[in-house]
């Protein structure tokens, strides 16, 4: 398994409140991604970075913020929390193979409940 | 126009059988293509990627056809433990932006 971790794994937090999930990668890789899954939508970009402090928007970044200091570490900030945002959040990596395609590996999950 | 799209389903497939499940993307200068596997409530992990010759692994296979923008996967003999959710991803090169479908959902039923 690729060396992915989140943390929390669980949260439950009030609507206006600022919320920061953290993704933690030992591959090295460059990319790193972040989405949530929720029924009938499937998986849906927020973020996601393509190097040190480099970052950009996905489909679905309103009310989202990035940040990446580090290879290893890409935070995911919720900057005032709202219902809409009760979801699972994953976390992605993408390694270069050797025949130079990419694949994607995830993260356990961060289950948000916002009440 | 979604990127990628695939039947939901759910199919019910008793064990032994033979299912297939196709998926449709939309951008013609798509690069790479997988299946990946969903447990519920688990991260989607990889199952197979998808090359233009087609591929085996056991007793899955897939296809792609470039033409007609379609992928495949077809799972043999079905096992219990192949029940899940499958998920049809379309990686472009540009930002190396991975494109999921929604799922189509599979039980094997004993």
């Amino acid at each position: 398994d690729a060396g992915i971790t989140q943390s929390p794994r669980h949260k439950v937090t009030e609507t206006g409140t600022p919320v920061t999930l953290r993704c933690h990668q030992t591959e090295n890789h460059r990319y790193m991604y972040w989405y949530r899954q929720d029924p009938g939508h499937g998986l849906r970009l927020i973020h996601y970075s393509y190097g040190v402090k480099d970052t950009d928007k996905g489909e679905v970044s309103d009310g989202y913020s990035v940040s990446r200091s580090k290879t290893e570490d890409f935070l995911l900030t919720l900057e005032s929390a709202t219902s809409s945002q009760t979801s699972v959040y994953f976390c992605a990596i993408s390694g270069q193979l050797a025949g130079g395609s990419y694949e994607q590996y995830f993260g356990p999950g961060t289950r948000l409940t916002v009440t | 126009r979604k990127e990628v799209e695939q039947d939901p389903g759910p199919f019910n497939v008793p064990e032994g059988a033979t299912v297939a499940f196709n998926c449709t993307y939309s951008n013609s200068a798509s690069q790479s293509f997988f299946w990946y596997r969903q447990d519920c409530r688990k991260e989607p992990k990889l199952l197979m990627s998808v090359y233009s010759s087609g591929n085996e692994d056991g007793r899955f296979t897939a296809q792609l056809n470039r033409a007609s923008q379609y992928i495949s996967l077809l799972i043999r003999d079905s096992k219990l433990s192949d029940s899940a959710t499958y998920l049809c991803v379309v990686n472009t090169i540009s930002g190396n932006q991975f494109y999921f479908g929604t799922g189509t959902s599979l039980t094997v039923i004993p």
